[in-house]
């Protein structure tokens, strides 16, 4: 597709059910990111793939929350028995292989709310 | 390590005045600075970033923004605001020439414009 997909783009989920979302980026781009929005937390920043390179996972909030990337392509990011804080949009990204400062493109996001 | 500084999370300007969100960062090496742009319920659009060059960068829709090293400042600009500016906008850093690549973003500012 022209642009980063994600899926689902809404999901409520009970808590302590575990949920899975879905990022598809944009062909080329051997570098993937997810990300987290939520009231009052900003922007932050949860893993980050390159290639075939050890993923730096330092923003995972917990180990209730793990990702992969399978075939250096789509990516899945797994939350575990989900807690109401957990609720915010998941962004998932992907910019060009090279340097920090290439442009990093956001898809839309999947809304989860955890009730 | 680096952070980014919004002042101002909310900014209301009249349509047609000026544009003028703040931007403050802080690095330990050289930064390469974006601002993103996020419409409702929509991912992130990149506006305009400084990697190297001019100091001076131009983006869409009009927007600029200005890299001050003395200041540590990015600031964002657009001479005459529309209705259509009104969004949500993210300064955001990453490091050069590092194998971090992720962005670390501000805490966003909320742009209104009234007619």
């Amino acid at each position: 597709g022209a642009g980063v997909s994600q899926s689902p783009s809404n999901k409520v989920t009970e808590k302590g059910k575990d949920v899975e979302l879905r990022c598809d980026p944009i062909s080329g781009h051997t570098a993937l990111y997810w990300y987290r929005q939520s009231l009052g937390q900003g922007l932050e920043f949860l893993i980050y793939f390159q290639g075939n390179s050890a993923p730096d996972k330092s923003g995972l909030p917990s180990d209730r929350f793990s990702a992969e990337r399978t075939g250096g392509s789509v990516s899945t990011l797994t939350i575990q028995r989900t807690q109401q804080e957990d609720s915010a949009v998941y962004l998932c990204a992907s910019s060009l292989p090279g340097g920090s400062g290439n442009t990093i493109y956001f898809g839309e996001g999947s809304w989860l709310t955890v009730v | 390590a680096q952070s980014v500084t919004q002042l101002g999370s909310h900014v209301s300007v009249s349509e047609g005045a000026l544009v003028l969100l703040r931007c403050n960062y802080s690095s330990s090496v050289p930064p390469y600075l974006f601002w993103y742009v996020q419409y409702p319920n929509q991912g992130l659009q990149l506006l305009l970033k400084y990697t190297t060059g001019a100091t001076l960068v131009k983006g869409i829709n009009g927007f600029e923004a200005e890299f001050k090293k003395s200041e540590t400042s990015f600031h964002l600009t657009k001479p005459s605001a529309h209705m259509s500016d009104a969004a949500e906008y993210f300064c955001a850093v990453t490091l050069r020439d590092t194998g971090r690549r992720a962005l670390t973003f501000g805490s966003g500012t909320r742009l209104q414009v009234q007619p």
